[in-house]
């Protein structure tokens, strides 16, 4: 079935760091991809969106670019600050699914100032 | 447009007893889902709702845990008898149509003693 792998945590980076969380899925079809992002004692909030390979979605800062041929939609933002510190949890809907969110465990990104 | 309405924000009760926690949708939102997150992990769906009809309830444990959505809008999830690993946040989520971007309340974060 459908499954979504995230690099594990914490991620601690200083202000103003490259970031890069990865994320690969397998999917047997054609998957829409997700990055939601859960600050502290919040609920999911989404992040940003590819529908189709080769798509990039990009919201605040950050980027993440599906690619259908390594099968990864990687997250990245050129300068952390210490507000982007959350959990951020990658996620893949498709049709096998059911179109019901697979997701990610989650990597949860200190910065520290 | 507001968003996805969720109360209680907190409940803390004593184990064997019931709780209740109440959802209302992005209006139009013919979609909503039931989450369960325990600290640490991505969210778990318990129940998937298209209307006021179960599109899929196989991982709710059915012997504790019931919902409904009546009339096909708001809804409630009931946990009777409560227990101690069933501390965990709560989270609703609705889409307009299956397969489209769902949106996530600000949780319920439930402690049972």
């Amino acid at each position: 079935g459908d499954s979504v792998t995230q690099m594990e945590g914490p991620v601690t980076l200083s202000e103003e760091a490259f970031l890069t969380i990865n994320c690969t899925y397998t999917a047997t079809g054609y998957p829409s991809l997700f990055w939601y992002v859960q600050y502290p004692g919040e609920g999911l909030q989404l992040l940003l969106k590819a529908t189709k390979a080769d798509d990039k979605g990009s919201n605040k800062g950050f980027e993440a670019t599906y690619r259908k041929e390594t099968t990864s939609f990687h997250l990245e933002k050129g300068s952390v600050q210490v507000s982007d510190s959350a959990v951020y949890f990658c996620a893949l809907s498709d049709r096998d699914s059911n179109y019901q969110l697979i997701w990610g465990a989650g990597t949860k990104l200190i910065i520290k100032p | 447009e507001a968003g996805v309405a969720q109360s209680p924000r907190y409940k803390i009760i004593e184990k064997r007893q019931s709780v209740a926690f109440w959802c209302n949708p992005i209006s139009g939102h013919a979609t909503l889902y039931w989450y369960q997150q325990i600290l640490g992990q991505g969210p778990k769906l318990l129940i998937q709702f298209q209307n006021n009809g179960v599109v899929d309830d196989s991982q709710l444990p059915k012997d504790r845990f019931s919902a409904e959505r009546l009339k096909g809008v708001d809804s409630t999830l009931k946990i009777q008898p409560a227990k101690l690993e069933d501390s965990a946040v709560y989270l609703c989520a609705s889409t307009p149509l299956t397969g489209a971007t769902q949106y996530f309340g600000p949780g319920t974060r439930l402690l049972v003693l």
